[in-house]
């Protein structure tokens, strides 16, 4: 059964730093893209980024580069998303998705959500 | 890239037939037939409802079905069922790795 468990909720602090996971299971994790998704309190589904943990080529959307690091150790089948400097506007909901079989061009499952909540 | 456009809210009584519209542009929904839609319920994952435009997964009800003309997809849900309202989010390849979702749509069923 393909898993994606994200890690659990966070609560920081305006300008710090902070790293959730995504460990896959299940699949053959180093075959499929992982994609990154914010969904903000009350608000749509957001694409932040994807990731090949094969090779760790890695692709932002212009409104993320810059602002947060996605990586992924495949020796653990996991992906994460990092800040360095958080911000209130960066509470959110953060799920990650696989990307579908080659040539998938939609997200077949989904993690369960990480909760960021950043507030002084 | 701008969010796709969608409804923000859609409506049906049981057994009738709702449905969603999506529209982006040349470089996104117009450009590919990479569209694919998800169901969220409250305080949930999305779930895959129908992808490439107009494929439904294992699982998901023939209830369910897509697409696509020119720059605008579409979502019909047949036969509409309480367990059917939630938010749906349709969703396009825009090229180079790069996906835009839309604002999302809230069904109601009456």
């Amino acid at each position: 059964e393909v898993q994606l468990v994200q890690s659990g909720a966070e609560v920081k602090k305006p300008g710090e730093s902070l790293k959730i996971s995504c460990k896959g299971s299940g699949y053959s994790f180093t075959s499929y893209w992982i994609g990154w998704v914010r969904q903000m309190p009350g608000k749509g589904l957001e694409w932040m980024g994807i990731i090949y943990p094969g090779d760790s080529d890695t692709r932002y959307s212009p409104s993320f580069q810059g602002q947060v690091t996605i990586s992924a150790d495949k020796s653990i089948s996991t992906a994460y998303l990092q800040w360095s400097s958080l911000k209130a506007s960066d509470t959110a909901m953060y799920y990650c998705a696989r990307r579908g079989p080659h040539p998938g061009y939609y997200f077949d499952y989904w993690g369960q959500g990480t909760l960021v909540t950043v507030s002084s | 890239q701008s969010a796709l456009t969608q409804p923000r809210s859609v409506s049906g009584s049981p057994g009738q037939s709702v449905t969603i519209s999506c529209t982006g542009t040349s470089s996104d929904v117009g450009g590919y037939n990479y569209v694919s839609w998800y169901q969220q319920h409250p305080g949930k994952a999305p779930k895959l409802m129908i992808y490439d435009v107009s494929k439904r997964p294992s699982g998901v009800p023939d209830r369910f079905s897509g697409s696509k003309s020119g720059n605008t997809a579409s979502l019909t849900i047949s036969g509409l069922q309480a367990e059917d309202e939630a938010d749906y989010y349709c969703c396009s390849y825009a090229g180079s790795y790069s996906w835009v979702f839309g604002g999302g749509t809230k069904l109601t069923v009456l």
